[in-house]
């Protein structure tokens, strides 16, 4: 299984949007709204911002939102803050009953 | 509250061994799937394998990178996860996460435990 396909890194200035792309196959991502995304701060531990492609987890701003066309997933951050920036991943759960991560994109707050 | 705290990482020569432990508390443990998750150096996040909870049969799954090497268990007395990795590569070095699974994704996670895979 191929890792999904994320931007190696994006960047914004504070109050803009931004957004993330997260590209696979029909296998993974166009296959189930299984999609999640996870913010990451280096040595701290994941965590999880989007699932089932739109879902907000309690307690996570509503500038981030999911969305998904055919094989590709989206994250979207409006109104940037600095405390966004970090590493941001994309998931889908696969056909072969497995997940599949992309290899992450890095989000610079200017 | 959740927890996930993960140990055992370390230096292994390769084609060693490592035990990884994963210790939870905060939620019904024994109804859980339990997976494993790293990052290696320069790469993204990559699913390494899980165990299903008892009730849904307690198997297990695994990528292709490790299946046949790493074995992924659970204790519901402790609230412990396990994952035995042996024939180790140097491309098996990362960070490695445990954390809680199902179709919504995984969550929450630990903060991680090192494993390095060098002569």
């Amino acid at each position: 299984q191929s890792a999904l396909t994320q931007p190696a890194s994006v960047s914004g200035s504070p109050g803009q949007s931004i957004t993330i792309s997260c590209t696979g196959t029909s296998s993974d991502v166009g296959a189930y709204n299984y999609v999640s995304w996870y913010q990451h701060h280096p040595g701290k531990a994941p965590k999880l911002i989007i699932h089932d492609v739109t879902k907000r987890p309690s307690g996570v701003p509503d500038r981030f939102s999911g969305s998904k066309s055919g094989n590709t997933a989206s994250l979207t951050i409006s109104g940037l803050q600095p405390e966004d920036e970090g590493d941001y991943h994309c998931s889908s759960y696969t056909t072969t009953y497995t997940w599949v991560f992309g290899g992450g994109t890095k989000l610079t707050v200017l | 509250e959740v927890q996930m705290v993960e140990s055992g990482g370390g230096l292994v020569k390769p084609g060693g061994s490592l035990r990884l432990s994963c210790a939870t508390s905060g939620f019904t443990f024994s109804s859980a799937w339990m997976s494993w998750v790293r990052q290696t150096p320069g790469k993204g996040l990559e699913w390494v394998g899980r165990v299903l909870s008892k009730s849904d049969g307690g198997t297990t799954d695994y990528a292709t990178p490790v299946k046949g090497r790493f074995t992924v268990s659970r204790d519901d007395s402790k609230n412990m996860t396990y994952l035995q990795m042996s024939s180790l590569k140097p491309e098996d070095s990362g960070v490695y996460f445990c954390t809680t699974e199902s179709t919504r994704g995984h969550y929450p996670w630990g903060q991680g435990t090192l494993v390095t895979v060098s002569s």
